[in-house]
């Protein structure tokens, strides 16, 4: 079945410091893969997307994820974390076969940062 | 520009009562989304449209929740009766098709609270 693994469920990161927020997904070919992030009492916001071509994808505050094919991840990093990134975020999944319509999502990383 | 619009934000009811959430989604986007999150089962596709037309509700989760879009500016979720188990926050995304390069907007977020 057809899967993705947020494997940690809160991350505490010192304001200042580098974060990275793990992704794997379970699925028979490369899918388009997502990052959203979720402000408490907000929608879901896009950080990034991966659809094919380089690797390193940029996004949005200072985002960027790599995808690495043969890991079956694509995490996320940011070299300095600032308070305002305290939130929620989700490692989504589009199979190639229905394209970005059934996206399929993580379970979230709940990231808390500290003084 | 306006973003996804869903109304109510917030949402009490008792138990059998009607239920109706809302949504418009960005203008001329044409596919529509519902989403649900609860924290057992995270989030949920429940189904989506493509020019008001709904394309797939294999996650809808029972008889009692039904979706519509009359036209491409407006979408109803309905639960009748309403449950406590239907307890969660519903969310609207709408994305516009083409280039490979869809991105869905997803909107605040109706909180509801079946008693």
């Amino acid at each position: 079945a057809q899967s993705v693994t947020q494997p940690d469920i809160h991350i505490t990161v010192s304001e200042g410091a580098s974060l990275e927020l793990r992704c794997n997904y379970s699925y028979g070919a490369t899918p388009y893969l997502f990052w959203y992030v979720q402000s408490p009492g907000q929608g879901l916001q896009l950080l990034l997307k991966y659809f094919s071509g380089d690797t390193l994808v940029q996004g949005i505050k200072g985002f960027e994820a790599e995808f690495k094919r043969s890991q079956s991840s694509f995490n996320l990093r940011k070299p300095s974390v600032h308070w305002s990134d305290a939130a929620e975020y989700f490692c989504a999944v589009g199979p190639m076969n229905t394209g970005f319509q059934k996206l399929v999502f993580g379970t979230g990383t709940r990231l808390l940062v500290s003084p | 520009d306006a973003g996804v619009i869903q109304s109510p934000r917030h949402e009490v009811t008792e138990m059998g009562q009607e239920v109706t959430l809302r949504c418009k989604p960005i203008s001329g986007h044409d596919y529509l989304f519902w989403y649900r999150q609860t924290m057992m089962r995270g989030l949920e596709l429940l189904i989506y449209f493509n020019n008001n037309v709904p394309i797939d509700d294999s996650g809808m989760p029972e008889d009692r929740f039904s979706a519509k879009m009359p036209n491409a500016s407006f979408s109803t979720l309905k639960i009748q009766p309403s449950e406590p188990r239907d307890s969660a926050v519903y969310f609207c995304a709408s994305s516009l098709a083409g280039g490979g390069q869809e991105t869905q907007y997803f909107g605040p977020g109706t909180r509801l609270l079946v008693l």
